[in-house]
C-alpha cells in the first residue's frame, strides 16, 4: 500500500529561521511528488511537482528536494505569511490517484 | 488567474437527507475531482471524471454517491442519503493534463465544508 508520512506535524519557527519539512514515501514506482499549501479554511494550492531523485524545484522562499525515498521542503528565512500546513502527495506508477501525507503545520512567528 | 469555484462553502444537513455540492472548474479544464478531508485527517481522494464519465473511484465512493456534468461548466457531487461520517470538506479539483503526465497541476477549490446533523 502506497504511503506518505510528513514530519514534523507542527512547527513552529522565528521569522527569519530556516528549517526543512520531510516526507517520506512508500510507492510502487513514483510518478510524481507533489508539494502543496493549505491556508485555513481553503483548498491545497499547488507548490512544486518532483519526478525523479535528485531533482530540485525552487519558488521564492521554498525549495524542494527529491531522494529515492523522501523529499524535503526548505525553507529559507520565514516570514509570518508562510504559516501554513504543507501537504506531500504521491502517484504511483499506474497513474493512480493522489495520496497525501497528513501535512506539516508551519507556524512563522513574528 | 483562473480559479476552481465551489457552493456552498458550508451546508448543514440531517442525516438522511440528499445533498448536491456544486463545482465550477476552471473553464478549459477536462479533468476533474472530488477529493474529501474529515477534521484531522488526510485529504482523501474520491473520483475521477474524463469525458463524461468515472475513471476511476475509491472505496469511499459507495452508491450513496454520484457525479455528474450536467452542463458545459458545472460538476457537481450528490450524496443521496447522508451519514453522519459524510461530514467533512470536500475539494473539487480540475486539471487540463491527464493524470501521470508531466507537468500535471491539479487546482484545488476552497472547499464545502458538510456538516451532517
Amino acid at each position: 500500500e502506497d504511503q506518505v508520512t510528513q514530519s514534523p506535524e507542527a512547527l513552529r519557527l522565528q521569522e527569519g529561521e530556516s528549517s526543512s519539512l520531510n516526507c517520506s514515501y512508500t510507492v510502487s514506482g513514483l510518478r510524481g511528488l507533489f508539494w502543496y499549501r493549505q491556508d485555513p479554511g481553503k483548498g491545497p494550492e499547488f507548490l512544486f511537482t518532483l519526478y525523479s531523485a535528485g531533482e530540485e524545484k525552487e519558488k521564492e522562499r521554498l525549495k524542494a528536494t527529491l531522494t529515492k525515498k523522501e523529499s524535503f521542503l526548505h525553507i529559507t528565512a520565514p516570514k509570518p505569511e508562510d504559516s501554513a500546513t504543507y501537504l506531500c502527495a504521491v502517484r504511483a506508477q499506474g497513474n493512480t490517484p493522489l495520496v497525501f501525507g497528513k501535512g506539516t503545520r508551519l507556524s512563522v512567528i513574528a | 488567474e483562473p480559479e476552481v469555484t465551489q457552493t456552498p462553502s458550508h451546508q448543514v444537513t440531517q442525516m438522511g437527507q440528499e445533498v448536491i455540492l456544486r463545482c465550477v472548474p476552471i473553464s478549459n479544464h477536462l479533468y476533474f475531482y472530488w477529493y474529501r478531508q474529515i477534521l484531522g485527517q488526510k485529504v482523501e481522494f474520491l473520483v475521477s471524471f474524463y469525458n463524461n464519465e468515472i475513471s476511476e473511484k475509491s472505496e469511499i465512493f459507495d452508491d450513496q454517491f454520484s457525479v455528474e456534468r450536467p452542463d458545459g461548466s458545472n460538476f457537481t457531487l450528490k450524496i443521496r442519503s447522508t451519514k453522519l461520517e459524510d461530514s467533512a470538506m470536500y475539494f473539487c479539483a480540475s486539471s487540463g493534463r491527464p493524470r501521470g503526465t508531466f507537468n500535471e497541476k491539479l487546482f484545488f477549490g476552497s472547499g464545502t465544508q458538510l456538516s451532517v446533523l
